[in-house]
């Protein structure tokens, strides 16, 4: 079946970079973008950009540019989201989530979702 | 931005009674080439990722229960669980996948009475 295994808990300090993986499985990793998305504690969702893991093109959200970097290997169907510059408005947890089924139909809503990975920003 | 606002913020409803949440866009997320509202709905409870409950605004995901339902076109939209039940406690969140940045509403959070 279709899973995305995430990479687990990190506690960083501000300032420093986080670089959070993301293992796909069970359909072509190639075949489909790969989005990030953040959820602060206690608070919404919020989309940060996907990753074309086919031809390495990124699209990022305004407010992460030139802090975010997606990339992938294919070679493993990994998909990673690094983060720099980090803030203690960093902390939350951090899902991976493709678009299997939508993007077959022209759609782009989200499913299956990662589990989560909590980063923690904190001196 | 497409903003997204969802009413109420958090809503307690009776086993068995119907559960109504709304969803408003700041623009119109229809399609006019296709007439498909881009719109999804999920549930999120703790610990857990979100769940895909609805696409295309009104489409039903495989295996989500019958009593889930959802309307609306243009910007306002409405999902509708018909017949509360205690494992539908969660938070519910629309999304907008019209154009990026992509953007869900902030959430409302569905107790039992």
């Amino acid at each position: 079946q279709v899973q995305l295994v995430q990479s687990g808990a990190e506690v960083k300090k501000p300032g420093a970079s986080v670089k959070v993986s993301c293992k796909a499985s069970g359909y072509t990793f190639t075949g489909y973008y790969m989005h990030w998305v953040r959820q602060a504690p206690g608070q919404g969702l919020e989309w940060m950009g996907w990753m074309n893991p086919n031809s390495g093109d990124t699209s990022y959200a305004q407010k992460f540019q030139g802090r975010v970097t997606m990339t992938g290997d294919t070679s493993i169907s990994t998909a990673y989201m690094e983060l720099g510059r980090l803030t203690s408005d960093d902390t939350a947890v951090y899902y991976c989530v493709t678009n299997i089924g939508a993007a077959d139909v022209g759609g782009n809503w989200f499913d299956p979702w990662g589990q989560g990975t909590l980063v923690t920003v904190s001196s | 931005d497409i903003v997204m606002t969802q009413s109420p913020d958090s809503l307690t409803v009776s086993l068995g009674e119907r559960a109504t949440i709304n969803c408003k866009s700041s623009q119109s997320v229809l399609y006019s080439s296709n007439n498909k509202n881009y719109l999804a709905w999920y549930q999120q409870k703790p610990g857990q990722p979100p769940k895909l409950l609805i696409y295309w605004a009104s489409t039903r995901e495989s295996g989500v229960p019958d009593r889930f339902s959802a309307s609306g076109s243009g910007t306002d939209f409405t999902l509708t669980i018909s017949s509360l039940q205690a494992e539908d406690v969660a938070v519910y969140y629309c999304h907008q996948y019209y154009t990026t940045p992509y953007t869900f509403g902030q959430g409302t959070k569905l107790e039992i009475k």
